[in-house]
Parts: structure tokens; sequence; C-alpha cells
């Protein structure tokens, strides 16, 4: 049974714009979220996490957001560059319950 | 510091056969994980250690195990192959769960 969805497999998005994930969990006990990068043949990159006391994590163009009360969390890229195309994967601590990732394609 | 190593990197194997991975975690890390990714699946976690011990198991039959070593390496064996066990296995390593992980580059096994 899957804990945490990312329900969007994949993800179109023009060069300098905004590029959102979703990711959705169902265990509240959940505290902790992770967003991991993951090019081809290599192993997922550590991107950006958040804590359940807080709302909003900033670390350069990458934003993840967290609405507790809706079991919900968001990653902004802002602005999306070509380089960001990858797949990446929204994770719950503490067993790193993991979704399915999503494949970003950002175009010039 | 080295990186998360893993090894072999590349392995093809025969249906019934069995194999064992290995993970060197980065120097200091006392926990390791261990993830199965397959085409369309994701990341799926298979287990994970602290000092030795399996703290952690994700929903995969008896076949797939593991074990920590004193020195924190971990390798983890899966008997009886199935085809669909091909995948790449990642593992990753922390100081603790909860902290900031970091993973291998993956060993790749193939069933044939």
């Amino acid at each position: 049974d899957q804990q945490v969805k990312q329900n969007s497999p994949s993800l179109s998005v023009q060069e300098g714009r905004i590029s959102i994930l979703n990711c959705d969990y169902t265990n509240s006990m959940f505290d902790y979220f992770l967003w991991y990068k993951k090019y081809p043949a290599e192993g997922p990159t550590f991107l950006i996490s958040i804590s359940s006391i807080k709302d909003k994590n900033e670390d350069g163009r990458f934003t993840v957001f967290l609405n507790k009360s809706a079991k919900h969390l968001s990653l902004h890229i802002v602005p999306s560059q070509p380089g960001d195309s990858a797949v990446y994967f929204c994770a719950a601590l503490y067993a790193l319950n993991f979704g399915k990732g999503t494949s970003l394609l950002v175009t010039p | 510091k080295a990186g998360v190593t893993q090894t072999p990197r590349y392995l093809i194997k025969t249906r019934g056969q069995q194999v064992t991975l290995s993970c060197s975690p980065i120097s200091g890390h006392r926990s390791v994980s261990w993830y199965q990714q397959t085409p369309g699946q994701g990341l799926q976690f298979l287990f994970e250690y602290f000092s030795e011990t399996q703290r952690n198991k994700g929903n995969f039959p008896g076949r797939f195990s593991g074990r920590q070593f004193s020195n924190s390496r971990s390798e983890m064996n899966v008997s009886t192959l199935e085809l669909g066990d091909s995948a790449l296995y990642l593992c990753a390593s922390s100081l603790d769960a909860g902290l900031t992980i970091y993973f291998g580059e993956g060993s790749w096994l193939t069933v044939v």
C-alpha cells in the first residue's frame, strides 16, 4: 500500500517557467519529508527537505511547501532549467516510503 | 570523503541462482538502507540496518535478506532469483535514520 503518492508520472515545462511537482501522503505520523533528484543510471541525490514544524523551506531555486492538513507537499523550481530534467522523488520518514517518481522535462 | 560504494556495479545471473551485493557506507555512517528500483515502480524500500541490527524492513519476500558488519559495511542477498528481480539495487547511508541520506550509484542486476 503506497503511503506516499506522486500522481503525475511526468511533467513538461518550458525553460524559465515554474515547475511544480506534487506529492501526497496518507500516514499522519510522517514528520519529515525529502525530495530527491535522479538522473538516468545514477543513484538519487538529496535535493531539499522539510520538517513538519515548518510549512515552507527554500534553497535557491528550489522551494518545498508542506500542507499538513491536506497531507500534501510540493516542490517548486523557479526558474526551471534544462539541467533540472530528471526524475524527482518525494520521500517521507521514518521508513523512507518513496513515491513512484515524477519525470520532469524542461524544454528550451 | 569517499561516498557510498556499491559492488558490483553490473551483474547478470540466471534464474534460481543467488546473488550478494555489497555496500560500503560513508565513513562514520552507521545507518545503511537498501532499495530496489524497477521500471515504473519507483524506489521501494527493502530494509535498514543500524549498528548491525535490522531496524526496518519493507514488504519483500524472505528471499531478500541483508546484514551489516561491525564496520557498518552491509550486504544484501537475494536467493532463488526470479526474472522480476532484475532491477537497480541502491544502497544509502546516513549518520542515523531521519537525517540526510546519501546514495551509492547502485548495482544493476539482470536475471536471465
